[in-house]
């Protein structure tokens, strides 16, 4: 159980195109999901946290118009990089956890994104 | 200063060997701590979480020492596939989904 998918795992664009990447829970249902990127030889830095029917909190640093997050339902969540740019070219992982799970988080297997 | 600071490695050690992973962490009222396995170019997948008594899961032993703010993980016996990139995690919530905040990842290689 606590599966976590991503969609897609891996997308290359074009300079200023926007990129839409799916967080989906399968079998449990997630109030909360998580937003990290990840950088070559680098941590996961939290982007931003994404609550179901709110709006996302966005980690200092991160662009909210340009990361746009939405929680819709209990088992999706999406992120979509606008006007991507080379610089953006990263892992994007997200993460849910289960409701009363204490923290306990479940990851994605992330999406490589490259932009040319 | 980050949250959670690792000594990056790598560590290269013979199948066999035993092996000792640091961590230090910043903020004291952090309360669950966890150490995490991630392989190259794959998601953070967890190893064990961490507790204040020490805990023991097969060949891996985890230790925390509240007062240093410092968290180990200590590898008995490595196995080839323990290569991989280990993540010590601090969060600041126990009983409710916390933020997480990850080290770098101190990195592992076990050659035969």
């Amino acid at each position: 159980g606590a599966v976590v998918s991503q969609h897609p795992s891996r997308v290359i664009c074009k300079s200023g195109t926007s990129v839409k990447i799916e967080c989906r829970s399968l079998d449990f249902q997630a109030t909360t999901m998580f937003w990290y990127r990840q950088f070559p030889k680098q941590s996961l830095m939290l982007m931003a946290t994404s609550n179901e029917g709110s709006k996302a909190t966005y980690e200092q640093g991160v662009e909210k118009d340009k990361f746009l997050i939405n929680h819709a339902s209990l088992t999706l969540s999406t992120l979509t990089v606008t006007s991507a740019h080379p610089e953006d070219s990263s892992f994007y992982i997200c993460s849910a956890g289960l409701a009363g799970g204490g923290d306990t988080q479940y990851f994605g297997p992330g999406t490589r994104l490259t932009v040319l | 200063r980050k949250e959670v600071e690792q000594d990056p490695g790598p560590f290269n050690v013979p199948e066999g060997a035993t092996v000792a992973f640091n961590c230090t962490y910043s903020n004291s009222a952090s309360q669950s701590f966890f150490w995490y396995r991630q392989d190259c170019r794959k998601e953070p997948k967890l190893l064990m979480s961490v507790y204040s008594s020490g805990n023991e899961d097969g060949r891996f032993t985890a230790q925390l020492n509240r007062a240093s703010q410092y968290i180990s993980l200590l590898i008995r016996d490595s196995k080839l596939s323990d290569s991989a990139t280990y993540l010590c995690v601090a969060t600041d919530r126990g009983s409710t989904l916390g933020r997480l905040y990850f080290g770098r990842g101190t990195q592992l290689t076990v050659w035969p």
